[in-house]
């Protein structure tokens, strides 16, 4: 069975601030893929990054930063210097073989100015 | 701007109606999909329509009913609904549909209100 856990439900963090939200999955499949979404309040689920079960490096996009780490199954993301702007709901994901998403429960992240 | 286009974004409607959601994308994806979303809640799966065969989430009632009228356009007939399906409709498309690695792109959704 596939499960995501996003534990961390709510954060608040003062502008500048650096902030990380906390993934673990859940398979039993040797390939997957790892995913991160933004939902800002206008609704729509924006892509930020997709990662593959055999590709543990670490990525890094401007401000933003991915740590993946198969020996403990986490794949945590990291906003260096937070804005309002970053203010949304986070949905970490995972897909195995066809077309099913796992979705996480998603962090509500609000940057305080 | 998003690629995947949704109409319309807000849609009020009584249990007696019959109304219509749509989604349209110009990337060449070759899977749509149709997901509801609760307030507070990640995203549910509906239906998935890829290489013109739908697939249907078994626990969705039939007062929903998906259609594709071709490989761009995906949509959601909605007929005698209920209030508790009050939800942001969210309709998706990725490159490729079979246990592969594409990503799924979103449009803004339709936030769908039954009274």
């Amino acid at each position: 069975a596939q499960k995501v856990t996003q534990a961390q439900t709510e954060i608040s963090v003062v502008e500048k601030e650096d902030v990380t939200l906390d993934c673990v999955y859940e398979t039993r499949d040797t390939t997957y893929y790892l995913f991160w979404y933004k939902q800002p309040p206008s609704g729509e689920l924006v892509f930020l990054i997709r990662r593959n079960s055999f590709d543990e490096q670490n990525e890094i996009s401007g401000r933003y930063s991915w740590n993946f780490q198969k020996s403990t199954s986490s794949f945590n993301f990291t906003i260096t210097a937070s804005q309002v702007v970053d203010s949304a709901v986070y949905f970490c994901a995972l897909r195995v073989a066809g077309n099913q998403f796992y979705f996480g429960t998603g962090t509500s992240l609000t940057v305080i100015p | 701007d998003t690629e995947v286009t949704q109409t319309p974004k807000h849609l009020v409607m009584g249990m007696t109606n019959k109304k219509s959601l749509k989604c349209e994308q110009h990337m060449g994806h070759r899977a749509m999909y149709w997901y509801k979303q609760k307030a507070k809640k990640p995203p549910e799966l509906m239906f998935v329509y890829s290489y013109e065969k739908l697939s249907i989430n078994e626990s969705v009632p039939s007062r929903f009913s998906p259609e594709c009228p071709n490989s761009s356009l995906l949509n959601l007939h909605l007929h005698a609904l209920q209030p508790e399906d009050s939800a942001l409709y969210l309709c998706a498309s990725s490159r490729r549909p079979d246990g592969n690695t594409g990503e799924l792109f979103f449009g803004e959704g339709s936030r769908l209100t039954v009274l």
